[in-house]
């Protein structure tokens, strides 16, 4: 059963880069799978980031494609996300995703826990 | 903004049935593009709910179900129970943003 856990600094500063690391267990991160990040600001809905194959290959929601970059380190069976130029809107619990997928399809389990990361001075 | 246009809230009392709306357009769930449910308990990670329009997870009950018609999905939920009270999101895939998209989420009370 694959768990993910995400781990980083709780407070960034603005204009800063947040920095997130999703730690995969009880799987290879070089499976036949897409992984992907999700963030929820306080009290709001969902909203997806990007993803990642384990090739290197990414794909980044349009409105964060300029500040966004996942990468992943398969010898420590992790993913990671920094976010450039961030400000008090990134501020947001930010959840890694396992992408299951059909021809037509793609769909998000299992999910870490989230990590609340807070932009502030 | 969402992309998927979700209700904000619905309630019913236990044992009730409820269903939870999906709206979206031609370049998501209009094109044929699957349906999923999230389930997110308060201060917890989403759970999924249904995936590929109705086909539920080993371990969720069968009171939940998914359908889809045109450019809307529907989640129902019946028997109601008191646990069952949640924000439940739909998500899909748009081909305009070549990503997933999620609706804005409907808070489920249970009277």
């Amino acid at each position: 059963q694959v768990q993910l856990q995400e781990s980083g600094p709780g407070l960034v500063k603005p204009s800063g880069t947040l920095s997130l690391t999703c730690a995969v267990s009880g799987g290879s991160i070089s499976s036949s799978n897409w992984w992907s990040l999700v963030r929820q600001p306080p009290g709001k809905g969902l909203e997806w980031i990007g993803e990642i194959y384990h090739t290197g290959i990414t794909n980044y929601n349009p409105s964060l494609k300029s500040r966004v970059t996942i990468s992943v380190d398969k010898s420590k069976n992790q993913f990671s996300l920094k976010l450039s130029s961030v400000t008090a809107a990134d501020t947001a619990i930010y959840f890694c995703a396992k992408i299951l997928e059909t021809g037509t399809s793609s769909w998000f389990d299992p999910w870490g826990q989230g990590a609340l990361v807070t932009v502030s001075s | 903004q969402s992309v998927l246009t979700q209700p904000p809230s619905v309630s019913g009392a236990p044992g009730q049935r409820v269903t939870i709306s999906c709206t979206g357009s031609s370049s998501n769930i209009g094109t044929g593009y699957d349906v999923h449910w999230y389930q997110q308990l308060p201060g917890r990670a989403p759970k999924l709910l249904i995936y590929v329009t109705n086909n539920r997870p080993s371990g969720v009950p069968g009171r939940f179900s998914g359908s889809k018609s045109g450019t809307s999905a529907s989640l129902a939920i019946t028997g109601l129970q008191a646990e069952d009270e949640a924000v439940y999101y739909c998500q899909s895939y748009d081909s305009s943003l070549s990503g997933s998209v999620f609706g804005g989420g409907t808070k489920l009370t249970v009277l």
